[in-house]
């Protein structure tokens, strides 16, 4: 199993509603990343970053934001949830020591409903 | 645009049977991943194979790859109730690290 964890599981909330999803791993990787996935569908990449102080936006725009003060963190926000942002977000970590694309570790997701 | 498309979406077989999923991509690849999700989890990572190999083992799993044609297969051998699972292979092109995920394929076992 890897070492990467994902909170809430699951989080059911209002439209309007502020909230943070987190995402931390113990395995000392410098790359994360942030997907998103509907169900029954292919995992788009929203956010990904690629060391301390260092946050980039995916192929697939997304309204939420990112940040990563520590190695280990790498939280998600949004300001102002929707019924559109409804998916599973889920948060992954490589070595990726090169430039060549290593595997990721994934965390369990979190599944999001705005209501 | 969409790098990598599954095929077939969905697959039903007996335990004992052999599953294979087909995997297409459009550009240049660097190498080429699979990962399986049991439903509403992460992925895990199956095996990887890069664009100079052309065929990998991992116990049941063999994968195979052919740039020419821009494609790869998975095969599960002797199937399990427990590889019921979606399976997704992702490519990572050239000149980036970044892993673009097919559509997938959903993987039913039946005991």
């Amino acid at each position: 199993e890897a070492d990467i964890y994902q909170t809430p599981r699951y989080l059911v909330i209002g439209t309007g509603k502020k909230i943070t999803l987190e995402c931390s791993q113990t395995m000392g990787h410098d790359k994360m990343y942030w997907y998103q996935q509907d169900p029954g569908m292919e995992l788009h990449l929203i956010h990904y970053s690629y060391g301390v102080n260092s946050t980039e936006k995916g192929d697939l725009s997304s309204e939420s934001t990112v940040s990563r003060i520590r190695t280990e963190h790498f939280p998600l926000t949004l300001e102002s949830a929707r019924p559109s942002h409804t998916s599973q977000y889920l948060c992954a970590s490589s070595a990726g020591q090169g430039s060549r694309g290593e595997k990721l570790f994934f965390g369990s997701g979190t599944q999001l409903s705005v209501l | 645009s969409q790098q990598g498309e599954e095929d077939p979406q969905a697959l039903s077989i007996q335990e004992g049977e052999n599953a294979t999923m087909n995997c297409s991509y459009k550009t240049s690849i660097n190498n080429l991943q699979w990962y399986r999700q049991n439903s509403g989890r992460g992925l895990v990572h199956l095996i990887l194979i890069r664009s100079n190999e052309r065929e990998k083992h991992s116990g049941r799993l063999r994968v195979t790859l052919d740039t020419s044609k821009k494609s790869s297969s998975l095969l599960i051998t002797a199937s399990r109730a427990a590889d019921t699972a979606s399976y997704f292979c992702a490519t990572c092109g050239i000149g980036t690290d970044k892993l673009i995920f097919g559509t997938g394929t959903r993987l039913q076992v039946f005991p």
